[in-house]
């Protein structure tokens, strides 16, 4: 199932900064590029950040990406209580024939 | 912007074959460019790629799944679909369509998804 590594749950206060690790390989993380997916439970996950850092048109800068070797990282700032929801990073793998995988998801909440 | 949704049985017998169907809208099945994608998420809550399907028929598996996987799409009705063959209580799981792109690079990913539809593999 899932590959790529990410802490179960972060948390937060309105108005702090919240960073979420993803962990993986170099068949993945370490020679492609990482995505992000925003998860609000009963709705269709969102893609939030792709190739490692670019923003798709319409979401906040507050969120933003970064990449280095084999683990990734999604930082919100000024986070919001809309932001609670679940965060997923992926990546293409290389391994075998080649297959897109997923991280183990982090709840994020806004206390 | 494009929006996809699943419809199929939400209950399927063991040893039985799981049909799912994905209905585009805002978006073509034909139009080049796009990979239309089936992925699944367990009880768990991990996510897992199945695979997907270009407008032209060709398709790419998930290799633990591709021995028991096909995909088709309908241009008429600008569907796509999924078929899981011998399904088992492992195979109980949400189940979404979604968007994919490959970009001048040749790097995969996903951008748009449907709300998603829970299967229940139960006698």
């Amino acid at each position: 199932q899932s590959v790529l590594t990410q802490p179960p749950s972060a948390s937060g206060t309105p108005g702090q900064r919240v960073t979420i690790s993803c962990s993986g390989s170099r068949s993945n993380i370490g020679s492609n590029y990482v995505y992000w997916y925003q998860h609000l439970p009963g709705t269709a996950p969102k893609l939030l950040m792709y190739k490692n850092n670019y923003r798709p048109s319409g979401v906040p800068d507050r969120f933003s990406g970064s990449k280095s070797g084999t683990s990734a990282s999604l930082a919100i700032s000024g986070l919001r209580s809309e932001d609670e929801a679940d965060y997923y990073c992926a990546a293409w793998d290389d391994s075998l024939s080649g297959l897109y995988v997923f991280g183990t998801g982090t709840k994020v909440t806004v206390l | 912007q494009v929006q996809l949704q699943e419809s199929g049985p939400r209950l399927v017998k063991p040893s039985q074959t799981l049909f799912l169907t994905c209905t585009v809208s805002g978006g073509s099945v034909n139009s080049g460019g796009h990979y239309w994608t089936w992925i699944r998420q367990f009880p768990g809550k991990g996510l897992e790629w199945i695979g997907y399907i270009y407008y032209s028929g060709s398709t790419f598996y998930n290799p633990s799944l591709k021995s028991r996987v096909t995909t088709s799409v309908d241009r008429s009705k600008n569907q796509f679909s999924l078929r899981l063959r011998s399904v088992t209580a492992s195979d109980t799981a949400v189940y979404y369509c979604a968007r994919g792109l490959i970009d001048s690079s040749g790097y995969y990913s996903v951008d748009y998804w449907g709300q998603g539809t829970l299967v229940t593999v139960s006698s």
